[in-house]
């Protein structure tokens, strides 16, 4: 089955830059999508389609591919970026996955 | 407001039936797709598969395929998610999301989530 590989932890100061890396073999093909879930909560989309951002989501988010890769930069991270996100694309049946997560963390 | 608003947490023994419920306020029910998550203790997001409420047209993931049965009813906005015979391993938190059926713009709704307890 598909897969989409993800780094289990990331961890970063205040006002640093975050990036979160999502692989997977059908990513130059498919799009790539981000979700934030902070403790407790359910998931909130952060980046559709690669490198949109929804509204309400603030500009510090930014998604970006290159190859099999896709990536989710938080700039200036601040405290209550500390959650776990997790990349969504789809295989060529499309079928929807998920990436196993990453957890970030705000030292 | 847009909201899914899912139905309350869950105890139930193994061997028993279950279904669960998500409720679309505040859009176009049948626009968009609704899908369902699995999230078990301290793990990941796992996808369990779609509905198209215009039809009740069903994609699962081969991994639940068989083992849960999604539904939606038009007339009241609701979709839902049933076993008929639950297992201890079916414990977890499941969430009910969105997502525009003409276009790639994600999950962009997200129900609270419904916690499902499953003893042996």
């Amino acid at each position: 089955s598909y897969e989409l590989t993800q780094p289990p932890s990331v961890s970063v100061s205040p006002g640093q830059t975050a990036r979160i890396t999502c692989s997977g073999d059908a990513l130059p093909k498919l799009y790539a999508f981000w979700y934030q879930q902070r403790a407790g909560q359910a998931p909130v989309l952060v980046i559709y389609k690669d490198r949109e951002r929804p509204s309400g989501i603030p500009e510090r988010f930014s998604g970006s591919t290159s190859g099999t890769t896709a990536t989710l930069t938080i700039s200036g991270v601040q405290a209550e970026d500390e959650a776990d996100y997790y990349c969504q694309s789809a295989d060529s049946s499309d079928a929807w996955v998920f990436g196993g997560g990453t957890k970030l963390t705000v030292l | 407001d847009v909201q899914l608003v899912q139905s309350g947490a869950e105890v139930k023994k193994a061997g028993e039936s279950l279904r669960i419920s998500c409720e679309g306020s505040g859009y176009s029910f049948t626009s968009y797709w609704i899908t369902w998550v699995r999230q078990m203790p301290g793990k990941g997001l796992e996808w369990m598969g779609r509905i198209d409420p215009r039809d009740s047209y069903t994609n699962y993931s081969p991994s639940f395929h068989g083992h849960v049965t999604m539904s939606s009813d038009k007339s009241s906005n609701t979709a839902y998610l049933q076993w008929s015979i639950l297992k201890a391993s079916d414990t977890a938190v499941y969430y009910c999301a969105r997502r525009y059926s003409q276009g790639d713009s994600g999950m962009d709704v997200w129900g609270q989530g419904t916690t499902v307890t499953v003893s042996s």
